[in-house]
């Protein structure tokens, strides 16, 4: 099945740096991806959506700014996050979509554990 | 390695009928289960979270169990209506998330 595959699956950092999560789609190309995070104890939530070439398209409530989403081709989407403060910590996951096989079918990251001190 | 499992993989009833969708998974180390409503082109809607020590979750039409120690959950949705047509996905938390295949249900007015 089509593999989508997330780095850093860890990572700690210091408040006010920045962290980049690459999303890929391994054996497929994917128009749209999705940006999810997850706090403790808390659903999984929908930050933004990705297609290629274009600009990301933001819930209610989540910075663009801050979240900087680059899709610059069909496999690899990142996302960044801009001074990152504790209360970011949280679980990213991201998800690409195709639709191959005339369905459209989103497969889904492992996930990105984002802990900032 | 964790697997989840959703059965039927896709549904089809006449409106008005209450339905269960089910989830398995083989391992039992999870923080949470969460169910999700997905529409084409669409980002995932949460429905229902369900912690590790709790066994239920309700909201409007939807109810969701846990049994951790036999792996299962089930998603009951109540009096169903053609807008519930969707893909409807479960995933667990563990060390990272677990995805479920997924099953499509169609509700048929």
């Amino acid at each position: 099945g089509a593999v989508v595959s997330q780095h850093p699956s860890r990572v700690i950092c210091k408040s006010g740096t920045s962290v980049k999560i690459e999303c890929r789609s391994l054996d497929f190309q994917a128009t749209t991806m999705f940006w999810y995070r997850q706090f403790p104890k808390q659903s999984l939530m929908l930050m933004a959506t990705s297609n290629e070439g274009s600009k990301a398209t933001y819930e209610q409530g989540v910075e663009k700014d801050k979240f900087l989403i680059n899709h610059a081709s069909l496999t690899l989407s990142t996302l960044t996050v801009t001074s990152a403060h504790p209360e970011d910590s949280s679980f990213y996951i991201c998800s690409a979509s195709t639709t191959a096989g005339g369905t459209d079918t989103q497969y889904f990251g492992p996930g990105t554990r984002l802990t900032v001190l | 390695k964790q697997e989840v499992t959703q059965i039927p993989a896709a549904l089809s009833v006449p409106e008005g009928e209450n339905l269960v969708l089910n989830c398995s998974f083989t391992d039992s180390a999870i923080y949470n289960l969460q169910w999700f409503r997905q529409d084409p082109g669409k980002g995932l809607t949460s429905l229902l979270l369900i912690q590790s020590s709790q066994r239920e979750q309700t909201s409007g039409r939807l109810n969701a169990s846990l049994d951790k120690s036999s792996g299962r959950s089930t998603l009951y949705i109540a009096a169903s209506q053609p807008g519930d047509s969707a893909t409807y996905l479960c995933a667990v938390l563990g060390n990272q998330f677990y995805f479920g295949t997924g099953t499509s249900l169609t509700v048929i007015p």
